[in-house]
């Protein structure tokens, strides 16, 4: 079935170092997204691209950085992680005008010790 | 800037009963609002949506209604089963990247 992958699915880390996580689609859509969700905050937009030359900022995106290797992968790095970056990481992926909802990932919990 | 309120954060009901969660949204550029459920443990998915030409839509147990003067819409869950147990979002989206989430809420469906 056509579905969006996370990896990994489970990290703990330390304060400051660098960590990726990755997202692949085999939905065939053009726009992916990552999200922070934090208990009671719901879910927030940390980047958007719209295609592989096309990285935005969302409205939590200090701290973070992305790549988008190709139309199936977008990544998600933090550079030097920090405690207050512990939370539940999503990507999602809808089609190209996004008026037929999100595909999520299967998420992936991230811990910063 | 844009928000989505949503109403209320925790929702407990008996088994067989209605459930409903009210969203009121600020953006009125807004034209699609869609519903996920996110079981625990699980990844949101999509349970329904609606489309601002559009004032009701159905689907089994599951309805959404919206009012775009007023700017609210919501979900309602009929004859409430345990396995309704999740929490809910609700959002708001006018196309491209501004679709806005609701800070979500939890419904318990007692047995």
């Amino acid at each position: 079935d056509a579905d969006v992958t996370q990896t990994p699915r489970n990290r703990i880390t330390k304060t400051g170092k660098r960590i990726m996580l990755e997202c692949s689609q085999t939905k065939g859509h053009d726009r992916m997204y990552w999200y922070r969700q934090d208990p009671g905050l719901g879910l927030r937009l940390i980047y958007y691209s719209f295609d592989v030359k096309d990285i935005n900022k969302g409205e939590i995106s200090d701290g973070y950085s992305v790549s988008r290797q190709a139309q199936a992968k977008f990544s998600l790095s933090l550079e030097s992680a920090i405690p207050n970056q512990t939370a539940l990481y999503f990507c999602a992926t809808s089609d190209s005008d996004s008026l037929y909802g999100y595909t999520f990932g299967s998420g992936t919990r991230l811990t910063v010790v | 800037g844009e928000n989505v309120e949503q109403h209320p954060s925790t929702l407990s009901v008996q088994e067989g009963d209605s459930a409903v969660i009210k969203c009121t949204y600020s953006d009125s550029a807004s034209n699609y609002f869609p519903w996920y459920k996110q079981e625990l443990g699980k990844r949101p998915q999509l349970i329904i949506d609606i489309r601002s030409n559009v004032g009701e839509k159905k689907d089994q147990r599951i309805a959404v209604t919206l009012n775009k003067t007023a700017k609210h819409f919501s979900l309602h869950i009929t004859e409430t089963q345990p396995e309704d147990s999740a929490v809910y979002f609700c959002a708001a989206s006018s196309g491209g990247f501004k679709t806005i989430f609701g800070a979500g809420t939890r419904l318990f469906v007692k047995a």
